[in-house]
């Protein structure tokens, strides 16, 4: 059964810094990973989506990677800024209809 | 605007009681979901559905019921048979050939 990691479970960093986000699963044979943006009582926002056949996927200061092999992809957000502090969550695509969801980390950006 | 919407935003249950959540969207979306999220833990599925007329239960459907009559609607109905209720209800939907999930804003069912 597909488990998702996510490390660390919050994340504080001054305003301006690069960062990066980790996810790790336990079975390589993936359809496709996404990753998606939490605020506070609200819904989830997709941020990237990278295909089984993709290494990574870029919008903006986001970038994702996906390396299969080793069972890990990063979200790397850059010039950080206090908007964007928000839960992020990993979600891997085990086929079309089901995904397994990572508990998220916290991320918090100080002015 | 398309989206998806769910209401109510937030939802009390005495124990014992039935209620059934609403879901909409009008991205005209093929597949829908529900999923369950609980405090530090991450989404769990509920139920989905690919087609009208058509769903499968998720890794947590014990307890849960949906339908789906309309393309538009998919809505998720907690029964008093769900043992531990209170949680934070998403749902979404996606279109076959993006696979990209789409979610609503959530309900908040909190059991008294």
């Amino acid at each position: 059964k597909q488990e998702v990691t996510q490390i660390p479970a919050a994340l504080s960093v001054p305003e301006g810094e690069n960062l990066v986000l980790n996810c790790s699963f336990t079975d390589s044979a993936i359809y496709n990973l996404q990753w998606f943006r939490q605020d506070p009582g609200k819904g989830l926002t997709s941020l990237l989506l990278i295909q089984s056949s993709q290494r990574e996927q870029t919008s903006g200061r986001l970038n994702a990677s996906l390396d299969k092999s080793s069972g890990r992809s990063t979200l790397y957000i850059a010039a950080s800024q206090p908007g964007d502090s928000a839960t992020y969550l990993c979600a891997v695509g085990v086929n079309n209809n089901d995904m397994r969801f990572g508990a998220g980390t916290r991320l918090t950006v100080k002015p | 605007d398309g989206g998806i919407t769910q209401s109510p935003k937030y939802l009390f249950r005495k124990e014992g009681q039935n209620v059934t959540l609403s879901c909409e969207q009008n991205l005209n979306h093929d597949a829908m979901y529900w999923y369950r999220q609980d405090p530090g833990q991450g989404l769990r599925l509920i139920y989905y559905s690919q087609i009208v007329n058509d769903f499968q239960k998720g890794d947590i459907a014990e307890g849960y019921s949906v339908s789906r009559e309309k393309k538009e609607s998919f809505p998720l109905t907690v029964t008093s048979a769900q043992k531990n209720p209170t949680a934070f209800y998403l749902c979404a939907s996606n279109h076959r050939r993006t696979d990209t999930q789409y979610f609503g804003p959530g309900t908040r069912l909190t059991v008294l």
